[in-house]
């Protein structure tokens, strides 16, 4: 059975610094799909990046960076230079795929951020 | 850009009743999925369909069903709803399975309160 964890419940940084958010996820899938999604107080889920099991290319967009380690599991979040509007829970996401319907997501538990100003 | 549109927003039910949700997916998208946020978890996934059949299935309860319709909007059933039933729901659309960029993207999500 799939399953994600996010160990950090909350963290708490106060603005400009870099913060790591941790996930780790269990598949027995050799394909598999990796993703984050940000939701801040309104509510609404809002989608980051999505990761197939193939490509272990580090990404970058803008302040934000993902680095994937199958090697260890892991799909770890980098906010660099934090703001204010980063605070949020951000969950990790997992998806296996070899079934080529369309899967359901497994969740994390979330990671609750708080920049502080 | 469009994005995935449920309705109602909110909706306010008491124990026993039925509820439906509906959600309209991103123009072309023909994948929806359900699932149910209760208060401070993780989104739990409940059923999806792709060409208006269902996909795959994951905790929805008995109580509950759903379908696709020819214009590939969906609806969410919920009969005889409980108050452990409270929560929010969101619905995803995506492009469909095999396709290159088929990420999930979420609506706003209906809160559903059962008193």
């Amino acid at each position: 059975a799939q399953k994600v964890t996010q160990a950090q419940t909350e963290i708490s940084v106060v603005e400009k610094e870099d913060v790591t958010l941790d996930c780790v996820y269990e598949t027995r899938d050799t394909t598999y799909y990796l993703f984050w999604y940000k939701q801040p107080p309104s509510g609404e889920l809002v989608f980051l990046i999505r990761r197939n099991s193939f490509d272990e290319q580090n990404e970058i967009s803008g302040r934000y960076s993902w680095n994937f380690q199958k090697s260890t599991s892991s799909f770890n979040f980098t906010i660099t230079a934090s703001q204010v509007v980063d605070s949020a829970v951000y969950f990790c996401a997992l998806s296996e795929g070899a079934g080529g319907g369309a899967d359901g997501l497994t969740f994390g538990k979330g990671t609750h951020l708080i920049i502080q100003p | 850009a469009a994005g995935v549109i449920q309705s109602p927003r909110h909706l306010i039910k008491e124990k026993r009743e039925t509820a439906t949700l509906k959600c309209y997916p991103i123009p072309r998208h023909d994948t929806v999925y359900w699932y149910q946020q209760g208060p401070g978890q993780d989104p739990q996934f409940l059923i999806s369909f792709y060409e208006k059949m269902q996909s795959d299935k994951g905790s929805i309860p008995d109580r509950f069903s759903a379908q696709q319709f020819s214009d590939y909007h969906s609806e969410l059933n919920m009969s005889s709803l409980e108050l452990g039933d409270s929560a929010l729901y969101f619905c995803a659309s995506s492009l469909g399975p095999g396709q290159v960029f088929d990420e999930q993207y979420f609506g706003p999500g209906t809160r559903l309160t059962v008193t």
